[in-house]
């Protein structure tokens, strides 16, 4: 599976945006970025995924380089439940149907009020 | 409709004895996946299962483990002879045939004393 790199940690003040990065130089043409969270306690939630283009939904935006190797992960306004860790994943888009994920260490950021 | 069911919550067993994990998949969901998180750990996947078939095992531990999912009722992880090594956090999520992202459980906590 390609590999994501992401930094350990993150602090961020509330109700700021909050840029997460993530490097995935290896990344295929067919590999889809998804990011996922886990608030603490509870299981991974599905955040935002994207294959080319930028997207937006109701939890954040994501911006992928026009190269595809780095990908950035937008909060517009941090709120303290936010406070996760935050898991940038590659999908191999060929394999349609199949979500088994590799998770890596991820971000866990951290909100300060 | 009801979001991915794990039960118990938390279950502790003595060492030897065996553990039972049930999943119950969102509705309409065919396809489940078991990961294993140690304490302070990321996410590991073990097991991704179909209706009565075993598509990717290649996570799953080579004794001891093992997982179904039938045609009626939940999937189960079994885990025969426990070790103080078992303790741990196990996640089961699922995803529809076309789907594109997962659903997780909130986990079943397993403490091996």
């Amino acid at each position: 599976d390609a590999k994501t790199t992401q930094p350990n940690s993150m602090e961020s003040n509330e109700e700021e945006p909050v840029h997460l990065p993530c490097n995935h130089s290896t990344i295929s043409g067919t590999d889809y970025i998804h990011w996922y969270r886990q608030l603490p306690s509870q299981g991974p939630e599905y955040v935002i995924h994207g294959l080319t283009s930028n997207v937006n939904n109701r939890m954040a935006s994501l911006a992928i380089a026009e190269d595809r190797k780095s990908s950035t992960l937008i909060l517009h306004r941090a709120t303290l439940r936010d406070a996760a860790v935050y898991y940038c994943i590659l999908r191999d888009g060929s394999n349609f149907g199949n979500e088994k994920l590799t998770f890596g260490t991820g971000t866990r950021l951290t909100i300060i009020p | 409709n009801a979001g991915v069911m794990q039960n118990p919550r938390h279950l502790v067993r003595r060492r030897g004895q065996e553990a039972r994990l049930r999943c119950s998949p969102m509705k309409g969901h065919s396809h489940v996946y078991w990961y294993r998180q140690l304490p302070e750990e990321g996410l590991k996947f073990m097991v991704y299962l179909q209706k009565e078939n075993i598509i990717d095992e290649s996570g799953m531990p080579k004794e001891r483990f093992s997982a179904e999912f039938p045609k009626e009722g939940p999937s189960i992880l079994r885990i025969q002879q426990v070790v103080r090594g078992d303790s741990a956090a196990y996640f089961c999520a699922s995803s529809p045939t076309q789907g594109l992202w997962a659903f997780f459980g909130q986990g079943t906590r397993l403490t091996v004393v």
